[in-house]
């Protein structure tokens, strides 16, 4: 099974402040996807990557950047975060040709 | 406009009883269908799949019924056991992007003892 950590597991950050969340997997998997969870939204995808050095808008892109450097990691960037962004984020990763999606244990992101 | 429906919001069963999930889709291009399952304060997980060439799809005390033609499908848990409180999302994905999953708002499940 994958094997998907996240860093922070919890972070408080100051309105306009940067934030950059960190994603490391350890399956040589493809795909990688960060996602935020929030309730009464499901869970909503921000970017997804396809490999090292791709990066691909989400359904909500809208204030984040993602970062590909290379197989193993993935990072997502709030560089002005708001109290809007305060939220679950998740980060999953996925092979080619397979379907599951392994999820990370999420950081818990409280913004200021 | 939300592509994958879930009902109901929330679920309450009793130990031994059968919990009915339901989900319903637009998008007759969607081909593939998990269902993940989160317990609190943890991540999401997949529990079960099925594609749209069978119409049943069981594991244990979990099964996937699908009806391609009125594009819904239910998962139905046998003889519910307090450890299967969790939170149920049904997703799906297109034919020829399997990688990216459209997920539904899920469904909170509590099985009382």
């Amino acid at each position: 099974e994958a094997a998907v950590t996240q860093s922070p597991r919890n972070k408080v950050a100051v309105t306009g402040g940067k934030v950059t969340l960190s994603c490391n997997q350890t399956n040589n998997h493809n795909n990688m996807y960060w996602y935020r969870q929030d309730t009464g939204h499901g869970l909503r995808l921000i970017h997804y990557s396809y490999g090292a050095g791709s990066t691909e808008k989400g359904d909500i892109p809208d204030g984040y950047k993602a970062s590909r450097p290379s197989q193993e990691n993935f990072s997502l960037i709030l560089e002005l975060a708001t109290p809007s962004q305060t939220s679950v984020y998740f980060c999953a990763s996925g092979d080619l040709g397979e379907d599951t999606q392994y999820f990370g244990p999420g950081t818990r992101l409280l913004v200021l | 406009q939300q592509q994958v429906r879930q009902s109901p919001q929330s679920l309450t069963v009793w130990e031994g009883e059968t919990a009915i999930l339901n989900c319903s889709y637009e998008d007759s291009t969607f081909d593939y269908f998990p269902w993940y399952w989160q317990f609190p304060r943890e991540s999401p997980a997949l529990l079960i799949a099925i594609r749209p060439v069978s119409n049943k799809k069981e594991d244990g005390r979990f099964t996937i019924f699908f009806n391609k033609r009125e594009k819904k499908l239910s998962l139905h848990i046998t003889d519910s056991q307090p450890g299967d409180s969790a939170t149920y999302f049904c997703a799906a994905s297109d034919v020829g992007d399997n990688s990216k999953l459209i997920w539904g708002l899920g469904t909170s499940l509590v099985v009382n003892p």
